[in-house]
């Protein structure tokens, strides 16, 4: 399978408190994009890093990539409970085809605690 | 923002019957949408790739007689789910590219139908 690993699969943290989620991938890419998925509902995107990028923020979200490891990182500053949700990362590794074909990770389920 | 619509976002039916999704683009023109299945607490499969005006694109193991997908316009593609059984029950969500953009782009995600058959 090309579908690539996130850990850990579940965190439970208090409110206030970062939260940290880890993304593995096993090819080359163009770019890698997180996405944030509430309990029975579709995807919404967060953040995209092309592969020439090393770092990206957005709002309390910090996205770090290291191509030469394969991984990405996101992570959640002054967490609340409106955070709670799962989170996937997808890398596009489309070759040639024009529009890109996304691999999901595994997801991390995230619950923030009042 | 992109707004992407699917509907119904739930279908209970019995084995047997054909249940048809649709996904809608609502302020853009999508060439190209992608159709997804979901497991309880598991992550997105790609089922294939719905190309407006010619064939979809199936994923590998994915049987396209079973999973029939048209891309009829610009805007609106739909997926049906012929003689349903109890193992097809999952959440199947849809997904495009915002405009004609090729690569680096984020995807824009129906709300899904969760499908349920008895």
């Amino acid at each position: 399978s090309q579908q690539g690993e996130e850990d850990p699969q579940a965190l439970s943290i208090q409110e206030g408190e970062n939260a940290t989620m880890n993304c593995s991938y096993k090819t080359s890419i163009n770019n890698l994009q997180w996405y944030r998925q509430n309990s029975g509902r579709g995807l919404v995107h967060l953040i995209l890093i092309r592969s020439n990028e090393r770092e990206k923020h957005s709002g309390r979200l910090r996205v770090t990539l290291d191509t030469s490891k394969k991984s990405s990182s996101l992570l959640i500053t002054a967490s609340r409970a409106a955070d709670t949700a799962s989170y996937f990362c997808a890398t596009d590794a489309s070759r040639n085809t024009g529009f890109q074909k996304l691999v999901f990770g595994t997801g991390t389920r995230l619950l923030v605690s009042p | 923002g992109a707004v992407v619509s699917q509907h119904p976002s739930w279908v209970i039916c019995k084995s047997g019957t054909s249940v048809k999704i649709e996904c809608r683009s609502l302020d853009f023109q999508a060439t190209t949408m992608f159709w997804y299945r979901q497991f309880p607490k598991q992550s997105l499969m790609l089922m294939a790739t719905s190309n407006e005006g010619s064939k979809a694109t199936y994923e590998q193991g994915v049987e396209k007689d079973k999973f029939l997908i048209n891309h009829a316009s610009l805007t609106l593609s739909t997926l049906t789910v012929t003689s349903a059984h109890p193992e097809d029950s999952s959440f199947y969500i849809c997904s495009a590219p915002d405009g004609q953009q090729r690569g680096n782009q984020p995807q824009h995600f129906g709300d899904g139908t969760r499908l349920s058959i008895l």
